[in-house]
């Protein structure tokens, strides 16, 4: 079965800094799909951004990009210029090229200070 | 272009007590999913549908739970003879087919409290 570890329970940065929020996943497929989902506090899940494994580009959305590596089966999410409405968890997630359900990791609670 | 709803939003019952949730999809979503929250964690996937058909579900959905969507548009979600385990938040997401990354969007979520 598929696993994703976010091995950072929490972060916090200054506004305007820049963080990056790490993930692993196991797996022993070749190809699926890997997101990074924001949850602000008491509002619901939204997407940042999805990163399809058999692209080598990594995905960019604005402030948000991604370092994906493959090989080491490693999916970050950097933040730039970080405001203070990127306060949120934050859970990486995977799914698989023929399966529907998203697995999720623990997330990492990232904090934007003033 | 409205987004996933659910409701209710918050539901405080006994233990004993039966539930029910429901989800509206984002219009044209085929696909409906439904997963469960605890608190500091990530969501786990309970089981999802395609049209009106269920075609997976979790080990984690135990026979106190059923989930339906008879005409492919809503679900709902009912948990019979509740348990304080069962309090969590329950989030629905759907999506749509077609999409080559099929990927999935979000309701509130209805956050379920077991007395």
């Amino acid at each position: 079965a598929q696993t994703v570890t976010q091995s950072q329970p929490e972060m916090s940065v200054q506004e305007a800094e820049t963080v990056t929020l790490s993930c692993t996943y196991d797996t022993s497929e070749n190809n699926y799909y890997l997101f990074w989902y924001k949850q602000p506090p008491s509002r619901q899940m939204i997407l940042v951004i999805r990163q399809e494994a058999y692209k080598q580009q990594n995905a960019t959305e604005n402030r948000f990009s991604v370092n994906f590596q493959k090989a080491a089966k490693s999916f970050s999410l950097k933040i730039s210029d970080s405001q203070l409405g990127d306060t949120a968890m934050y859970f990486c997630a995977f799914r698989g090229q023929g399966a529907q359900k998203l697995v999720f990791g623990q997330g990492t609670r990232l904090t934007i200070n003033p | 272009d409205t987004g996933v709803s659910q409701d209710p939003r918050h539901k405080i019952t006994k233990r004993g007590q039966n539930v029910t949730f429901r989800c509206d999809p984002i219009s044209e979503h085929n696909r409906l999913y439904w997963y469960r929250q605890t608190l500091g964690q990530g969501p786990e996937f309970l089981t999802y549908f395609q049209n009106e058909a269920q075609l997976e579900k979790s080990r984690l959905l135990s026979d106190r739970f059923s989930a339906e969507r008879p005409k492919g548009s809503f679900s709902t979600l009912e948990i019979q003879r509740t348990e304080q385990g069962d309090s969590a938040m329950y989030l629905c997401a759907s999506s749509r087919l077609t999409s080559l990354t099929d990927t999935q969007y979000f309701g509130p979520g209805t956050r379920l409290t077991v007395l």
